[in-house]
């Protein structure tokens, strides 16, 4: 089945810096990578995603890129805010199909400081 | 997206007795799943909650411990039964949507407490 890893566990930025965040998988069928934000008392929120069909996806200060012969993807997030701080998780869906079930790393703790 | 409800947001229960959770959404659904996430952890998935018939279940989970039901497209339930002290966590409805099949939402989770 999907293994995902994800680096670092935990993150701590000043504002405005740069924060990525690192995930390799292992399923090399896998077409589907989305990224989840989890706030204190919350559900995880879908803040961005890629499919294996493009190598970058960017969303004001948020990017995806994907190395599809490295097996790894990232998130990047310019401009850190202190509402950025949040524990992150990186999936990727096993087999490749729209009816795949997601596999998730074992997240990120987002610290931005002030 | 989708507006995912579930019930109730939290709860404090004993050991041995049960809890049924419930998920409702507001759009038309293809998928519905159940994960826990435990203190400090990631997602597990617990199963697929299949319209009409019986759920699929992960390794390490069964059907009677967390029997689930999903009598129509919208809406789900999880029971967590003869519970433990274990069994605290936050548990998790997740769906994917007929116009997004590949996109899954997240309800915003029931926190169980287990005494």
């Amino acid at each position: 089945g999907e293994n995902v890893e994800q680096h670092p566990s935990t993150l701590s930025v000043q504002e405005g810096d740069s924060a990525v965040i690192k995930c390799t998988y292992s399923d090399s069928a896998s077409n589907y990578f989305p990224w989840y934000k989890q706030e204190l008392g919350k559900g995880p929120q879908l803040i961005i995603d890629i499919r294996s069909n493009v190598g970058e996806k960017k969303d004001q200060r948020i990017a995806v890129t994907l190395n599809k012969t490295a097996k790894h993807f990232s998130l990047h997030i310019t401009e850190t805010q202190p509402e950025d701080s949040a524990v992150y998780f990186c999936a990727a869906n096993a087999g490749g199909t729209s009816y795949g079930k997601l596999t998730f790393g074992q997240g990120t703790i987002l610290t931005v400081h002030p | 997206s989708a507006v995912i409800s579930q019930k109730p947001s939290r709860d404090i229960c004993q050991r041995g007795t049960s809890l049924t959770i419930q998920c409702q959404v507001d759009s038309q659904v293809t998928m519905m799943f159940w994960y826990r996430q435990q203190p400090g952890q990631s997602l597990t998935l617990i199963a697929t909650a299949n319209q009409g018939s019986e759920a699929t279940y992960e390794s390490g989970f069964v059907i009677d411990k967390f029997p689930i039901s999903r009598p129509n497209l919208t809406f789900s339930t999880l029971t967590v039964s003869n519970m433990s002290p274990e069994d605290s966590s936050i548990y998790l409805c997740s769906v994917r949507l007929a116009d997004s099949p590949y996109e899954q939402y997240f309800g915003p989770g029931t926190r169980l407490t287990v005494t």
